[in-house]
């Protein structure tokens, strides 16, 4: 079993929708969780970072860790053509351990 | 501008020749780090450094190598023994424990 998991998809959604992105882990020790997004030919860009249970916004974003669960989603609200991007998921703590990414597509 | 800077953009190499990526930074970051992306395959560690003059193996470091003689510098080398080397390469850095990784934009390598 993989540390962290991810629905690879593709997901593919219209413009304006609500998105749901999630990940399992599998290492209780897990303290830090963050999200990245990654668009082509592109660097990830740290989007959200975490290390408590609950719930982080930052304006479309919304970043919820159950570490009850090990469990943690992504959110995305009034999603935008320019959201199109692999959005990767990580968690643990010296090295990082990446989820494979998921692929989303946002349709005008 | 602080950041982390990859180059070449686009590598070629040609066979049982070494070729160096170069990952500078400015951020005054302690740790620094090099990985491979392969379509589907997610990111692969290949090796990660804490401190200067010290570093270790990541999940696939065979066919690599790196230096870490300057705390904004961390190379990593493709070597003739690497039989796969083509790949998006990515170099990230952090502060210290418990802080996020950030990317330079990568560096593209096909062989010739």
């Amino acid at each position: 079993q993989k540390e962290v998991e991810q629905d690879p998809g593709p997901l593919s959604v219209p413009e304006g929708a609500i998105v749901s992105l999630n990940c399992t882990y599998s290492n209780s020790a897990f303290q830090y969780f963050m999200w990245y997004r990654q668009y082509s030919r592109k660097g990830p860009e740290l989007l959200m970072y975490t290390y408590s249970s609950g719930n982080k916004e930052d304006g479309r974003f919304t970043a919820q860790v159950d570490k009850s669960s090990k469990y943690i989603s992504l959110f995305i609200r009034d999603s935008q053509p320019s959201d199109s991007a692999t959005y990767l998921c990580a968690s643990g703590h010296t090295p990082l351990v990446f989820g494979k990414g998921t692929r989303l597509s946002v349709i005008a | 501008d602080g950041g982390i800077t990859q180059s070449p953009k686009y590598l070629f190499r040609k066979e049982g020749q070494n070729v160096t990526l170069s990952c500078e930074q400015n951020l005054n970051h302690d740790a620094m780090y090099w990985y491979r992306q392969d379509p589907g395959q997610g990111l692969r560690l290949i090796y990660y450094s804490q401190i200067v003059n010290d570093f270790q193996k990541g999940d696939i470091a065979e066919g690599y190598s790196v230096s870490r003689e300057k705390k904004e510098s961390f190379p990593l080398t493709v070597t003739s023994a690497q039989k796969n080397p083509t790949a998006f390469y990515l170099c990230a850095s952090k502060a210290g424990a418990g802080q996020p990784q950030h990317f330079g934009d990568g560096t593209r390598l096909s062989i010739l």
